[in-house]
């Protein structure tokens, strides 16, 4: 089963603009993470906001945690080309991640 | 260091064949969990195994197992291939078990016809 549900599931942005992509979930997590997918290809870590932090920055990215509401978001400043991908978050239970759906990104040069 | 590898990378079976797929995780890593990736259905946690142990499985059938070697290596199996087995697998490893980061493999995609 999923755990997570981004939206949109799809985005198109001029480069340049910010893209900020949400992601909801079901149950309790350890933490959430991001990844980045290009393409069919193996995914990226991004980045791992723990189950007490409600913010965290790394370079052009910023997530944000709200363990009440259930719900992340990710937000990517200054976008550029190289940024076009599929978007996952994960949520981190004792045993497994569990995945969302994803979000498309399409940057437009 | 070197970053996952899986082998093969694509590969062409036949319903009813069987087939297996191997991971190599990052050199240290004792955890490898496995995932398949569907339009549909997305990206679907398959096992994890950490020091040779199967610490937890997702919801498929028996058809889909798996096993650890002593040296981290990690192969998955499906018998009697169906055509919804069609996806791709990726593998990923980590240090220590599966809430942590989880680095992963370019994935082996297997069509069955």
């Amino acid at each position: 089963s999923q755990q997570g549900e981004e939206d949109p599931q799809a985005l198109s942005i001029q480069e340049g603009e910010n893209a900020t992509m949400n992601c909801s979930y079901k149950t309790s997590i350890n933490n959430l993470q991001w990844y980045r997918q290009n393409s069919g290809r193996g995914l990226v870590h991004l980045i791992l906001i723990r189950s007490n932090e409600r913010e965290k920055h790394s370079g052009r990215l910023r997530v944000t945690l709200d363990t009440s509401k259930k719900s992340s978001s990710l937000l990517i400043t200054a976008s550029r080309a190289a940024d076009t991908a599929s978007y996952f978050c994960a949520g981190a239970g004792s045993y497994q991640l569990t995945f969302g759906k994803g979000t498309k990104l399409s940057v437009i040069p | 260091k070197a970053g996952v590898t899986q082998t093969p990378r694509y590969l062409i079976k036949t319903r009813g064949q069987q087939v297996t797929l191997s991971c190599s995780p990052i050199s240290g890593h004792r955890s490898v969990s496995w995932y398949q990736q569907t339009p549909g259905q997305g990206l679907q946690f398959l096992f994890e195994y950490f020091s040779e142990t199967q610490r937890n499985k997702g919801n498929f059938p028996g058809r889909f197992s798996g096993r650890q070697f002593s040296n981290s290596r990690s192969e998955m199996n499906v018998s009697t291939l169906e055509l919804g087995d069609s996806a791709l697998y990726l593998c990923a490893s980590s240090l220590s078990p599966v809430q942590e980061t989880q680095y992963f493999g370019p994935g082996t995609r297997l069509l069955v016809l």
